[in-house]
């Protein structure tokens, strides 16, 4: 059964382009958490997501950041109009049942904004 | 939520056992303990959960007192690739799921 996917690794972007994160939950999981993790500072949760609705974005920007989780495909993390300080880890996590504080983590995406 | 506090760092060498305690004193009746570890570029990993007394399972053993104001979590004798960043989370049953991580305890396992 393979782990949480997220795609891509690593991605480079210039200020002001738009920055696209993949994640493929666990089979079986329908509901997703996106987390992010500053240089040298701890995780923090964005997003909360199930199939086709968000449930909790309590952590999200206001601005240029959305989140989907269609019902095929991944979920996207998408980052508008990147700037520096967008910089970071960011995680994606996946679990069987709402509620749940037993999550499977993703390798995470290490975005860099140049 | 429960505000948790954990040293921010700790030494051992291998094959000692190691416990890093975590003081949760605003916890909730409802209120459930989890601690993660997370490796260097990776992220983080389930290890236990529980609510009160012992839970143990092959990784570690969480231990939990009466007054569940505070919990440790055991781990029986560390090897090199035990270091890592253990976080201590407190939350409701019921809630989004949403885990809200602190700074954490970074364990150094020496040889």
């Amino acid at each position: 059964n393979a782990g949480v996917m997220q795609n891509p690794r690593h991605l480079v972007r210039r200020r002001g382009q738009e920055a696209r994160l993949r994640c493929s939950p666990m089979k079986g999981h329908s509901h997703v958490y996106w987390y992010r993790q500053l240089p040298e500072e701890g995780l923090k949760f964005m997003v909360y997501l199930q199939k086709e609705n968000i449930i909790d974005e309590s952590g999200m920007p206001k601005e240029r950041f959305s989140a989907e989780f269609p019902k095929e495909g991944p979920s996207i993390l998408r980052i508008q109009q990147v700037v520096r300080g967008d910089s970071a880890a960011y995680f994606c996590a996946s679990s069987p049942e709402q509620g749940s504080f037993e999550q499977y983590f993703g390798p995470g995406t290490r975005l860099t904004v140049t | 939520l429960a505000k948790t506090t954990q040293p921010i760092s700790m030494d051992s060498y291998e094959g000692q056992e190691v416990n890093i305690t975590c003081s949760h004193n605003n916890i909730a009746t409802n209120d459930y303990i989890t601690w993660y570890q997370q490796f260097p570029s990776q992220g983080p990993r389930f290890i236990i959960q529980g609510y009160k007394t012992k839970v143990t399972n092959e990784v570690a053993s969480l231990f939990i007192p009466a007054d569940r104001k505070s919990s440790t979590l055991s781990l029986p004798r560390v090897s090199l690739s035990d270091t890592a960043v253990y976080y201590c989370l407190v939350a409701p049953l019921g809630n989004t799921g949403k885990l809200i991580f602190g700074q954490g305890t970074t364990l150094q396992v020496k040889p």
